[in-house]
């Protein structure tokens, strides 16, 4: 099955700054990578997602890129804010629907 | 649309007892997934349903593990008899094609 490795497991970033994560996968064959947003005892929630057919997609200060050959991608946040405060998880799958995700990355924005 | 509805939200319970955990997904929604979540393990996919059939069920832990979805509209995750290692975050979502992930709220279970 598919293997999706997310580092890293932490990271501080002073506000204003960027922050990267990074996830690698292990399936040739996935083609679907969403990115998933948990606040402290909230559901995750989708906050940008990318096919891969496409190398980078933007939403504001989010973004995500692909590289299908490396078998990886990554979220930038820019400009962050002390609400992009959380836990974010890559997932990976054939499809939209069996996802496997990574460990997470607890993301700490300081003021 | 309220979005896929979990209940209870909380569960406490003793070791032994039977517990049920409820979901209604998004309506129009044919696929349905029950992920547990721990700090050990992360988010785990424990089965999931296309057209209220049950199409893998390879992340369940084990027999004391059900789930079932009668209709379109409601599954449940059963596990009799508890163990305190079920203590977990049980996340139900639902999509369909063409559309992302949605999870409920979760149901924060804790076996004593």
């Amino acid at each position: 099955g598919e293997n999706v490795e997310q580092h890293p497991s932490t990271l501080s970033v002073q506000e204003g700054d960027s922050a990267v994560i990074k996830c690698t996968y292990s399936d040739s064959a996935s083609n679907y990578f969403p990115w998933y947003k948990q606040e402290l005892g909230k559901r995750p929630q989708l906050i940008i997602d990318i096919r891969s057919n496409v190398g980078e997609k933007k939403d504001q200060r989010i973004a995500v890129t692909l590289n299908k050959t490396a078998k990886h991608f990554s979220l930038h946040i820019t400009e962050t804010q002390p609400e992009d405060s959380a836990v974010y998880f890559c997932a990976a799958s054939r499809g939209d629907y069996k996802l496997s995700f990574g460990a997470g990355t607890t993301v700490t924005v300081r003021a | 649309d309220a979005g896929v509805i979990q209940s209870p939200r909380h569960e406490v319970t003793e070791m032994g007892q039977e517990v049920t955990l409820r979901c209604k997904p998004i309506s129009g929604h044919d696929y349905l997934f029950w992920y547990r979540q721990t700090m050990m393990r992360g988010l785990e996919l424990l089965i999931y349903f296309n057209n209220n059939v049950p199409i893998d069920d390879s992340g369940m832990p084990e027999d004391r593990f059900s789930a079932k979805m009668p209709n379109a509209s409601f599954s449940t995750l059963k596990i009799q008899p508890s163990e305190p290692r079920d203590s977990a975050v049980y996340f139900c979502a639902s999509s369909r094609e063409g559309s992302p992930l949605h999870f409920g709220n979760g149901t924060r279970l804790t076996v004593t």
